[in-house]
């Protein structure tokens, strides 16, 4: 059964980078695209952006200037880095696979999200 | 910009309901690759609907999803008390990008 763990600093201060880490368990991260979402406490969903093993990224243009994504094979996860954050980038952040196929732009699985709050 | 949905729908057991998407040319109206999530409270999101109109194993054939023009739409039918929930759709918007929709409050009555 795949799982997938986000850890990292539950409060990181308004200007500063916020470091994530999703620890894949239960399937090679070789054979997939990973992603990074957010949800806003009481807001909707917002796709951050994919990776894929290779290294290969695509991300939100909204968010592009200030996202890095990046994948530790050996480790079998990925990370999140968003640089510059403000009290918006408050979020339950969530990390998602999406399958590797013609048209598999979805997410079948998630890790259980964890909220990080931006706050001096 | 993100995907056009109700805030919030409602109905009783045992009925249907629908819940819209509405997108644009660039990406609902042009791709049929809209997925579908149910999220209950402080739970991640479960893919319900994917490719537009496709259920994962394991997911109830209650669960529908359908396309006309710009709007996904999914219908869930014989409305059970546990599919009180948000649901949010997902459409490919190309160049290697997604975008979801607000989200709507799917009552139980």
């Amino acid at each position: 059964q795949v799982q997938l763990q986000e850890s990292g600093p539950g409060l990181v201060k308004p200007s500063e980078t916020l470091s994530l880490t999703c620890t894949v368990s239960g399937d090679s991260i070789s054979n997939y695209f990973w992603s990074w979402i957010r949800q806003p406490p009481g807001k909707g969903l917002e796709w951050i952006g994919f990776i894929y093993y290779s290294g290969s990224t695509d991300y939100n243009p909204s968010l592009k200037s200030r996202v890095t994504i990046s994948v530790d094979t050996s480790n079998n996860q990925f990370s999140l880095k968003l640089s510059s954050v403000t009290a918006a980038d408050t979020a339950v952040y969530y990390c998602a696979r999406r399958p590797v196929y013609g048209g598999s732009y979805f997410f079948d699985y998630w890790g259980q999200g964890t909220l990080v709050t931006v706050s001096s | 910009s993100a995907l056009t949905q109700p805030a919030s729908v409602s109905g009783s057991p045992g009925q249907s309901i629908t819940i819209s998407c509405t997108g644009a040319s660039s990406d609902v109206g042009t791709y049929n690759l809209v997925s579908w999530y149910q999220q209950h409270p402080g739970k991640a999101p479960k893919v319900m609907i994917y490719e537009g109109s496709k259920r994962p194993s394991g997911v109830s054939n209650r669960f529908s999803g359908s396309k006309s023009g710009n709007t996904a739409s999914l219908t869930i039918s014989g409305l059970q008390a546990e599919d009180e929930a948000d649901y949010y759709c997902c459409s490919y918007a190309g160049s290697n990008i997604v975008v979801f929709g607000g989200g709507t409050k799917l009552t139980v009555l």
